[in-house]
């Protein structure tokens, strides 16, 4: 079955240093979506991307969707302890017509002051 | 607005017990979702709705019934509780197909 996966599950960086996640799907996306989840919250939406190659950025956040529509990535510049979380991606299921999502496995972000 | 909010914030239940978890959004949305999230597996979509009246299956909906009487609630029904459905669980409300998705605090259920 269509299937949406992240890596890496979990990094730890020294705050300052850079971080990306990386999302795969099996399928072609119409768009994908990223969600930031803080220990103990719940999902918050961050960004929507739609077009093949579209690149994103908000402030020290940037999004890439792949040229195929089946890639995605977040890069953090310059990571804040205010970063830590587990991102998600998520795109619509494949031949879906409604709001079914299907949500990547997550990355978890520790920041070391 | 307060956005979607759900009760209770923690529950535990002895197996065979059954339950309701509420969910309401006072956003006017008409796709509302259940979701669960279990270590490691992301967020799974148990059932979800696209308008009242409407309810669909999503990839885990053994177990657990909604129904959606009007637009503002979306309550999920665990029938006979069981320890597999030790989770936390997340409703969604959306305006429509492909925008984002604003989710409610969950609900930290232990199934003893």
């Amino acid at each position: 079955g269509q299937q949406v996966m992240q890596i890496p599950q979990y990094q730890h960086v020294q705050e300052g240093e850079d971080f990306t996640t990386y999302c795969n799907s099996s399928t072609t996306l119409s768009n994908i979506q990223w969600y930031k989840q803080r220990p103990g919250g719940h999902p918050v939406f961050l960004i929507q991307l739609v077009k093949s190659g579209e690149v994103k950025k908000q402030k020290r956040l940037t999004f890439q969707f792949g040229e195929a529509k089946k890639n995605s990535s977040l890069h953090i510049t310059a990571t804040q302890t205010t970063d830590v979380g587990t991102y998600f991606c998520a795109g619509p299921r494949y031949g879906g017509a409604t709001n079914k999502l299907i949500f990547g496995t997550g990355t978890l972000l520790a920041v070391q002051p | 607005n307060a956005g979607v909010t759900q009760t209770p914030k923690f529950q535990v239940l002895k197996t065979g017990q059954s339950m309701t978890l509420q969910c309401a959004q006072d956003m006017n949305h008409e796709y509302m979702s259940w979701y669960r999230q279990d270590p490691g597996m992301g967020l799974r979509l148990i059932h979800y709705s696209v308008g009242a009246g409407i309810t669909d299956q999503g990839e885990v909906p053994n177990g657990y019934n909604v129904s959606r009487s009007t637009t503002e609630d979306f309550p999920l029904r665990l029938l006979s509780a069981a320890p597999s459905q030790t989770s936390v669980y997340f409703c969604a409300s959306t305006r429509g197909q492909n925008y984002e998705q604003y989710f409610g605090p969950g609900t930290r259920l232990t199934v003893t």
